[in-house]
């Protein structure tokens, strides 16, 4: 009921492209969704974050969508560019307790 | 503000070996954590602290494994005696209150190798 499934595992796109993460929660007591972004060689850092009364987010070139119904949720990057090569988490949160998916490293070819 | 600040960034130690790792969260946030990240298992939530006293310390793995967290600016982690499974990247982090919602500050990782 704690797990947060991530695919894929790994993804590689072409510049300008679209990135497409997903993610499946078991839990639907989580009521926060973020997303969280890790260089290489750094911590994770928040990227964008979406509660499940609403069905999408976007800021800039990163949108969420969200299907409660499903209990899925994806991460949509536009116009891929190289410097968003990292690893993406999404996570599912209650309170204090934040669980992470397992990554997803994308690479974005020049 | 200076961020999560963790220290040693690396660390190599024998089999055997206590290791040590500091943490000093972001000032005036009331939780902390302790995480491991290893390619197998991604990120695990080792242990948090609310305003210094420990909440849940379930995803600790063994005995070897300890937290404290004396003050409010001040946790550790120790690995006592150290095994090569240890070996990963334990990262510290932050946040200001426990409603849903509140951003999760990491520091930077310390990259722990157990020969």
């Amino acid at each position: 009921q704690q797990q947060v499934k991530q695919s894929p595992q790994s993804l590689i796109v072409q510049k300008g492209g679209i990135s497409i993460i997903n993610c499946a929660y078991e839990n639907t007591a989580f009521d926060y969704f973020p997303w969280y972004q890790q260089f290489p060689g750094k911590g994770p850092a928040l990227l964008i974050a979406i509660r499940p009364d609403v069905s999408e987010k976007k800021e800039g070139r990163f949108t969420i969508s969200f299907n409660k119904s499903a209990k899925q949720f994806s991460l949509h990057i536009m116009d891929s560019q190289p410097g968003d090569s990292a690893t993406y988490f999404c996570a599912a949160s209650k309170g204090f307790k934040t669980i992470f998916g397992a990554g997803t490293r994308l690479f974005v070819k020049a | 503000d200076a961020g999560v600040i963790q220290s040693p960034r690396h660390e190599v130690t024998e089999m055997g070996q206590e290791v040590t790792l500091r943490c000093k969260p972001i000032s005036g946030h009331d939780y902390l954590f302790w995480y491991r990240q290893t390619m197998m298992r991604g990120l695990e939530l080792l242990i948090y602290f609310n305003n210094n006293v420990p909440i849940d310390d379930s995803g600790m793995p063994e005995d070897r494994f300890s937290a404290k967290m004396p003050n409010a600016s001040f946790s550790t982690l120790k690995i006592q005696p150290s095994e090569p499974r240890d070996s990963a990247v334990y990262f510290c982090a932050s946040c200001r209150a426990p409603s849903s919602g509140n951003t999760i500050y990491f520091g930077e990782g310390s990259w722990l190798t157990v020969v």
